[in-house]
């Protein structure tokens, strides 16, 4: 297996745009999450599915936040319309076990909101 | 409110002392604790954990402590290597099961 895949691995757009992160899990991962990364709060859980299923996304920031998972080898993260605080890497992990403890990660998405 | 705070930003060692790596947390109901690493442009990986019933997990190089009381745990790494030089996370998980990191350490292995 390859691994989790996110797209793209750079991302930079203007204020205002929308932005669209992708992750490919590993196959057979029932869990996947949503991460972001910033210097002044680390990695923060923005939203987990289990099944396709959100379970949890208290983590999301704001409305213009949104996330999808379609089918179990692909899902989304939406920022509509971003923001220059939006500016973080991005990343995507998946878990074949409800303990997102040895969680394998994708390389993740720098996104830069100009 | 940081549940879970590494302290220090960076930390230089010499190559093959010891690494000391430290992470503080304020709830008392994490009951499972694990250290990731991270390169540049890379992913974090899963390094070593330990649960909340032991006080120590050793895996070659690394040896993670835990001190319940003091609700502290660090990582040691000995010998040090320049490729232990990354990003070290800590985090925690309680019974939702859902990890609090830390902010992390950058750790400088140096020649």
């Amino acid at each position: 297996d390859a691994g989790v895949i996110q797209s793209p691995r750079h991302e930079v757009t203007e204020m205002g745009q929308e932005v669209t992160l992708r992750c490919k899990p590993i196959s057979g991962h029932d869990y996947l999450f949503w991460y972001r990364q910033t210097m002044m709060r680390g990695l923060e859980l923005l939203i987990y599915f289990n099944n396709n299923v959100p379970i949890d996304d208290s983590g999301m920031p704001e409305d213009r936040f949104s996330a999808k998972m379609p089918n179990a080898s692909f899902s989304t993260l939406k920022i509509q319309p971003s923001e220059p605080r939006d500016s973080a890497v991005y990343f995507c992990a998946s878990t074949a076990t409800v303990l997102n403890t040895e969680a394998f990660f994708g390389q993740g998405t720098r996104l830069t909101v100009v | 409110d940081q549940q879970v705070k590494q302290n220090s930003p960076s930390l230089s060692v010499q190559e093959g002392r010891i690494s000391i790596l430290n992470c503080d947390y304020t709830n008392s109901m994490f009951d499972y604790f694990l250290w990731y690493k991270k390169y540049p442009a890379e992913g974090p990986t899963f390094l070593i954990s330990i649960s909340s019933i032991k006080d120590k997990n050793e895996d070659g190089r690394f040896t993670v402590f835990l001190n319940k009381s003091a609700k502290h745990l660090s990582l040691h790494i000995v010998p040090s290597q320049p490729g232990d030089s990354a990003v070290y996370f800590c985090a925690a998980s309680d019974s939702n099961y859902q990890l609090i990191w830390g902010a992390g350490t950058k750790l400088i292995i140096k020649p």
